[in-house]
């Protein structure tokens, strides 16, 4: 079975600093990957997904992530914050192919200081 | 990606009541999922609500108490039956995106419960 390791709880970052958010997979294969954010109050936002090809992913809001398979991760990167992207971060799994569940992390809960 | 709303978005309800949460999405899809986020906690699956068979439940959660309804490729319900303080958290629902292929989900706004 698959499973999602984020080992920060809660990160502080200053506005208009560089963030690092991390995850790591267990997984006998390489799996589908995923980064969600969760904003105060609101349902998941999908931000971005691996699933072959280019290790480097872009996706909304100014976020990337890449996979890299020696070390099992998939850590989500933001060159320069915004007091907007406060929130709930999950990382999340789900097995190379279709119809299989998705695998939550604990999550990350970003805060952003002036 | 779908729109997906739910009703109601949050309710208070006494112990031993039912509350029934409807999922709405603007397109078909085949795949409808159910989870639960318990306070401050992470995304738990209930089930997997396909349309036209029973709904699959995840270990630990069984239909007596969360009974699923997936009438057509559009609308789902959640019933959080009987319930008990311990059942107070956010419901969100989640479809499967245009690849089920993929696993990719998009989640509704949730619905928060409070049992008192």
């Amino acid at each position: 079975a698959q499973s999602v390791t984020q080992p920060d709880i809660h990160i502080t970052v200053s506005e208009g600093a560089s963030l690092e958010l991390r995850c790591n997979y267990s997984y006998g294969a390489t799996p589908y990957l995923f980064w969600y954010v969760q904003s105060p109050g609101q349902g998941l936002q999908l931000l971005l997904k691996y699933f072959s090809g280019d290790t480097l992913v872009q996706g909304i809001k100014g976020f990337e992530a890449e996979f890299k398979r020696s070390q099992s991760s998939f850590n989500l990167r933001k060159p320069s914050v915004h007091w907007s992207d406060a929130a709930e971060y999950f990382c999340a799994v789900a097995p190379p192919f279709g119809n299989e569940k998705l695998t939550f992390g604990t999550g990350t809960r970003l805060t952003i200081i002036p | 990606s779908a729109v997906i709303s739910q009703k109601p978005s949050r309710d208070i309800c006494q112990r031993g009541t039912s509350l029934t949460i409807q999922c709405q999405v603007d397109s078909q899809v085949t795949m409808m999922f159910w989870y639960r986020q318990q306070p401050g906690q992470s995304l738990t699956l209930i089930a997997t609500a396909n349309q036209g068979s029973e709904a699959t439940y995840e270990s630990g959660f069984v239909i007596d108490k969360f009974p699923i309804s997936r009438p057509n490729l559009t609308f789902s319900t959640l019933t959080v039956s009987n319930m008990s303080p311990e059942d107070s958290s956010i419901y969100l629902c989640s479809v499967s995106g245009p690849d089920a292929g993929t696993n990719e989900q998009y989640f509704g706004p949730g619905t928060r419960l409070t049992v008192t």
